[in-house]
């Protein structure tokens, strides 16, 4: 059963424009939730982060937005360039400190010039 | 720079080898440590989770004895793919949480650059 769900499946976006990637997910323990970005060939690299007693969190063009009562967060990323093509993948991490990250199917994103 | 160092970054063998893999961590001490396991535009999926000084937790469906993990030192886990076959070609990555107190706040777990192994 996937303990979270992320769509869409792969987005294509014009060069400047909004790119936005939702999760949902059913475990109330989560309690840390990062979005990561991997290119071929590369591990995941940590996005950006946050954790559910914050409702957004902005750093530089990427935003995350989390709606504890929906379990819903999604990341958004503003001006939208080529070289954030990429795989997007949000997680969970399960209640622990040293718990595991439960990952989203993950988003291909294609930036268009 | 990177926290966790994984290697060898690709391999290529004969089918039958044996390979390990390496994850260390670099500047802070692990007890515990993650292996997945990707395939070609998929998630990555958990194989077992490393524990220092004690066996492995392997997920449902994952072989203990074909994957053989070692978590010797606070620092160091190895992932042994035994008589390795085609089938077992995949990107293989680790993970490497820390805990409160190591500086690390911002980012609580810390991925290697995985390897890429291919068996012929």
């Amino acid at each position: 059963q996937q303990q979270v769900k992320q769509s869409p499946q792969s987005l294509i976006v014009q060069k400047g424009g909004i790119s936005i990637i939702n999760c949902a997910y059913e475990n109330t323990a989560f309690d840390y939730f990062p979005w990561y970005q991997q290119f071929p060939g590369k591990g995941p690299a940590l996005l950006i982060a946050i954790r559910p007693d914050v409702s957004e969190k902005k750093e530089g063009r990427f935003t995350i937005s989390f709606n504890k009562s929906a379990k819903q967060f999604s990341l958004h990323i503003m001006d939208s360039q080529p070289g954030d093509s990429a795989t997007y993948f949000c997680a969970a991490r399960g209640g622990s400190t040293l718990g595991r990250l439960y990952f989203g199917r993950g988003t291909q994103l294609t930036v268009w010039p | 720079g990177a926290v966790v160092s994984q290697h060898p970054s690709r391999v290529i063998c004969k089918s039958g080898t044996s390979v390990k893999i390496e994850c260390r961590s670099l500047d802070f001490q692990a007890t515990t440590m993650f292996w997945y396991r990707q395939f070609p535009k998929q998630s990555l999926m958990l194989m077992a989770t490393s524990n220092e000084g004690s066996k492995a937790t392997y997920e449902q469906g994952v072989e203990k004895d074909k994957f053989l993990i070692n978590h010797a030192s606070l620092t160091l886990s190895t992932l042994t793919v035994t008589s390795a076959h085609p089938e077992d070609s995949s990107f293989y990555i680790c993970s490497a949480p820390s805990s409160p107190g190591q500086g690390y706040s911002n980012q609580p777990q810390h991925f290697g650059d995985g390897t890429r192994l291919s068996i012929l």
